[in-house]
């Protein structure tokens, strides 16, 4: 199976800050990654997925990046409404397996 | 619009059975291979497994193969997990999702439904 490994696992940011979050994979995924906001209480929303193409409608503030074993997402101009955790998630193989999180806190 | 709804869940006994069905609406049903994937109260996302469009083949994560089956209904739109077996560790908050497996703008999650084991 393949493990993804985000960090940091929380953070602490203000508004209007710019943050990024990293999400390593235990083996090449090429470009097969998707990244998730969940805020509490609420399903997942998708934002990205093929690594760095964003879902519609999500605005162009949420950016990812890379490929083979090493992703980010970068969020800039931090608001209220994207205080939220973030899970990447790899669809190269089955079993599909989720990052474990990253719990983003207004500071 | 797209919409997924879960429903089933609830509160039983160890070792019981249960099945939750997710009704898909908005978009062609038969033509999606579709998911499901948990969350245990405080804790992330994990993938439980896949049915193929057509029903043809499953795929399950190792924690769940023996004991989840998935099914569809391809003419009720809908989607279905049962749960054999059920233990303590299986109290999550049970999702339905399309496409999450390819490079899709099509990916979509229900709103989930929450299951509970305990005596």
């Amino acid at each position: 199976d393949i493990q993804m490994t985000q960090s940091p696992s929380s953070l602490s940011a203000s508004v209007g800050a710019t943050v990024t979050i990293t999400c390593r994979a235990s083996q090449g995924i090429s470009n097969y990654l998707a990244w998730f906001q969940q805020k509490p209480g609420k399903a997942p929303k998708s934002l990205i997925y093929a690594a760095s193409t964003l879902q519609s409608g999500v605005p162009s503030k949420f950016s990812g990046t890379g490929s083979g074993t090493y992703f980010t997402l970068t969020i800039s101009s931090l608001q209220p409404e994207d205080f939220a955790t973030y899970y990447c998630q790899q669809y190269n193989s089955f079993p599909l397996t989720f990052g474990g999180g990253t719990k983003v806190e207004i500071k | 619009q797209v919409q997924l709804v879960e429903s089933g869940g609830g509160v039983v006994l160890p070792g019981r059975s249960l099945k939750l069905s997710c009704e898909a609406s908005g978009f062609t049903f038969r033509t999606y291979s579709m998911h499901w994937v948990r969350q245990a109260p405080g804790k992330g996302l994990e993938w439980v497994g896949i049915i193929w469009y057509d029903g043809s083949n499953e795929y399950y994560a190792d924690s769940v193969k023996g004991r989840f089956t998935i099914s569809r209904d391809n003419f009720k739109n809908t989607l279905y997990l049962q749960i054999d077996s059920l233990r303590p560790e299986d109290t999550a908050i049970y999702y339905c999702a399309r496409d999450l497996h390819s490079s899709s703008p099509d990916v979509t999650w229900g709103q989930g439904t929450a299951v509970t084991v305990s005596s």
